[in-house]
C-alpha cells in the first residue's frame, strides 16, 4: 500500500489559516485520499477525502496536486477546537486504511 | 454524529482473563472494523466485518476473535487477555467497502491487562 508522509506537529495561531501537507509520491492512479483528525481522547473523525479534484466541505479544503504526488489540507481559520492529530491516509478500499502517526497541530490563543 | 456506541469505555482486566468488547450501531452499515491505538503506532486494523456472519482479518488479527450475529452489533473477543494487549479499542463502521466512503468512530474503549 502506498504510504504518506506528513510533518510530525505544527502550530497555527488562532482565527489563522491552518495548511498540513501530505506527501504521497507512490500513489496509486485509484487510491483515494483522505484526511481524519483525532482530538484527545476521542476516535477519529473523518474530515475529508477526494481523487483528483479539490474538494470543500464545512469543515475544510483539500487541495490536491496535479500530479497527486501531494495534497494539502486547509483549515480556513483554526479554532483551539482544531487542535487534534490529523491524519492523511491513501486508500483503495474503506477496510484498508492505515493509519500513519499523523501531524499534532496545536491552535495557539 | 453517527450512531455508534461501544461498551464498556473502561475495563481493567487480569492476565489471562477473557474479555469482550461490544460495537453498537444505529445506522444500518454494512461494514464494521475494530482498530486498536497504541502510542508511536496510530491506528491499526484488527478485524473487520462485511456483513452478518461476514468477518475477515485485518493487520494485527493474532489473539483477537470477532463475531457479527446482527447488523448492529460487531464483538470483539480476547479469549485470554495479554499485557500487549493493554490499548485503545476503537469501532468504526462505513456504508460501502469502496475507498469513496468515509469511516465513522466509536468513542473508544481503553482496556488495561494487568
Amino acid at each position: 500500500d502506498a504510504k504518506t508522509t506528513q510533518p510530525n506537529s505544527m502550530e497555527s495561531n488562532e482565527e489563522e489559516p491552518v495548511h498540513l501537507p501530505c506527501n504521497h509520491s507512490t500513489i496509486s492512479g485509484t487510491d483515494y485520499i483522505h484526511w481524519y483528525r483525532q482530538l484527545p481522547s476521542q476516535g477519529p473523525e473523518y474530515v475529508i477525502h477526494g481523487l483528483t479534484s479539490n474538494v470543500n466541505n464545512r469543515m475544510a479544503s483539500l487541495a490536491i496536486a496535479e500530479d497527486r504526488k501531494s495534497s494539502t489540507l486547509i483549515l480556513h481559520r483554526a479554532t483551539l477546537r482544531d487542535a487534534a492529530v490529523y491524519y492523511c491516509i491513501l486508500s483503495l478500499r474503506a477496510n484498508n486504511l492505515f493509519f500513519g502517526t499523523g501531524t499534532r497541530l496545536t491552535v495557539i490563543p | 454524529d453517527a450512531g455508534i456506541t461501544q461498551s464498556p469505555r473502561h475495563k481493567v482486566t487480569e492476565t489471562g482473563t477473557p474479555v469482550t468488547l461490544r460495537c453498537h450501531q444505529t445506522e444500518n452499515h454494512r461494514y464494521m472494523y475494530w482498530y486498536r491505538q497504541d502510542p508511536g503506532h496510530g491506528l491499526r486494523l484488527i478485524h473487520y466485518s462485511y456483513g452478518v456472519k461476514d468477518t475477515d482479518k485485518g493487520e494485527v488479527s493474532d489473539g483477537y476473535s470477532v463475531s457479527r450475529s446482527k447488523t448492529e452489533d460487531f464483538l470483539l473477543t480476547l479469549e485470554s487477555a495479554t499485557s500487549s494487549q493493554t490499548s485503545v479499542y476503537f469501532c468504526a463502521i462505513t456504508k460501502d467497502r469502496g475507498a469513496n466512503n468515509e469511516q465513522y468512530f466509536g468513542p473508544g474503549t481503553r482496556l488495561t491487562v494487568t
